[in-house]
């Protein structure tokens, strides 16, 4: 089944400076490629996504990449604020079928 | 957008005792839902999905008679967690893929089980 790596599990940054999160996949057949923020206790919130047809995606200040032949992904912040320090998820799937999380990323924004 | 409501919220619970958790697709029908299970500090892992009008698939290492899922209708998927004890206690959440217009999985607000 897919297995997805997170990459580093741990990331503190000065506020303004760019944060990048890498995840890797493992099931070549996955379409749908997630980037979420959770604060504690609370449900995970969509940030961004790109599907497989699509190499980049910018939103703002955040921005995805993705590299099907390498399978991997990364999330891209830059001008960092405080109110970005959270726990950052890439996942997986074949959509519509089960989604698989990373490990998790804890940003820190230092003002 | 899609929303999935869950409830309760929290709960507290006695060892030995058995606990439902809803979840609900409001606007949209779900035909498959997900069951996802977070430890303080990790990810979300997934537990099971579940099928309206049939059984449900488990991950590998849940078991399937502790944690009894149901997805009787096409807008609602209960997780019951029979006879809890302590190491129970965690965030479940659930999910369901959005079959309308919103392209994504949509997750319901979680549930926080205490088992005491």
């Amino acid at each position: 089944g897919e297995n997805v790596e997170q990459h580093p599990s741990t990331l503190s940054v000065q506020e303004g400076d760019s944060a990048v999160i890498k995840c890797t996949y493992s099931d070549s057949a996955s379409n749908y490629f997630p980037w979420y923020k959770q604060e504690l206790g609370k449900r995970p919130q969509l940030i961004i996504d790109i599907r497989s047809n699509v190499g980049e995606k910018k939103d703002q200040r955040i921005a995805v990449t993705l590299n099907k032949t390498a399978k991997h992904f990364s999330l891209h912040i830059t001008e960092t604020q405080p109110e970005d320090s959270a726990v950052y998820f890439c996942a997986a799937s074949i959509t519509p079928y089960k989604l698989i999380f990373g490990a998790g990323t804890r940003l820190a924004v230092h003002p | 957008g899609a929303v999935v409501s869950q409830h309760p919220s929290w709960v507290i619970c006695k060892s030995g005792t058995s606990v439902k958790i809803e979840c609900r697709s409001l606007d949209f029908q779900a035909t498959t839902m997900f069951w996802y299970r977070q430890f303080p500090k990790q990810s979300l892992m997934l537990m099971a999905t579940s099928n309206e009008g049939s059984k449900a698939t488990y991950e590998q290492g849940v078991e399937k008679d502790k944690f009894l899922i149901n997805h009787a209708s096409l807008t609602l998927s209960t997780l019951t967690v029979t006879s809890a004890h302590p190491e129970d206690s965690s965030f479940y959440i659930c999910s369901a893929w959005d079959t309308g217009f919103n392209y994504g999985y949509t997750f319901g607000s979680g549930t926080r089980l205490t088992v005491v």
